[in-house]
């Protein structure tokens, strides 16, 4: 149980296009997503917490024009990186909580690798 | 403030040897949940446990096993009989009623177990 998945898990995009990464849990419901991203040997940085039917809320120093936040359903959210640049090549990672379960845990999905030319 | 430290950057280990992640946090919350993860070089990462401030019974799951306690604010990793599948990126979190229960990382701990 407790399975995230995500899609694409690559990406590849000319700068100035833009790109959606979706976040789905798969055998639970998820009011409360998170979306992350992770450099080169680091740990997470939160970009922002996605709330299903409401506004995401966007850590400081994230941009929400860019990062664009959907969470449509209990089962899905998605990013949209927008007017992507070689600067937002990174990896993303999204999270759900289950909150049947253990509400408090976070569950990743295999995150999703963007490369900007 | 609310911290996690994970003071080892980088452990190498020979298969079949016992191996203890350390991870220190801090908080002023009475009610916080701990947990470790496990990024192996795929990438993804892996729920491992969650312990919340209550619960200081250690576990044991397998050839892990996790030490809390609270009187050293420690939340220490251990893997015995290791093997080069255990080898990845570990991670210690925590969370708190105060923080919204937003994750609070530590850098990481590198496993690499030789063969």
């Amino acid at each position: 149980g407790a399975v995230v998945s995500q899609h694409p898990s690559r990406v590849i995009c000319k700068s100035g296009t833009s790109v959606k990464i979706e976040c789905r849990s798969l055998d639970f419901q998820a009011t409360t997503m998170f979306w992350y991203r992770q450099f080169p040997k680091k740990s997470l940085m939160l970009m922002a917490t996605s709330n299903e039917g409401s506004k995401a809320t966007y850590e400081q120093g994230v941009e929400k024009d860019k990062f664009l936040i959907n969470h449509a359903s209990l089962t899905l959210s998605t990013l949209t990186v927008t007017s992507a640049h070689p600067e937002d090549s990174s990896f993303y990672i999204c999270s759900a909580r289950d909150l049947a379960g253990d509400w408090d845990t976070q569950y990743f999905g295999p995150g999703t690798r963007l490369t900007v030319l | 403030a609310q911290k996690v430290t994970q003071a080892q950057t980088e452990i190498s280990v020979v298969e079949k040897e016992d191996v203890t992640l350390d991870c220190v946090y801090e908080t002023r919350d009475t009610t916080y949940y701990l947990f470790w993860y496990k990024q192996p070089p795929s990438g993804e990462w892996v729920f491992l446990i969650r312990r919340n401030s209550f619960d200081e019974q250690n576990e044991i799951s397998g050839r892990y096993s996790w030490n809390f306690q609270k009187s050293t604010s420690s939340f220490n990793f251990t893997i015995t009989a290791s093997q080069v599948v255990d080898s990845a990126v570990y991670f210690c979190a925590l969370s708190t009623t105060s923080g919204t229960y937003k994750y609070i990382f530590g850098t990481g701990t590198r496993l690499k177990v030789l063969a």
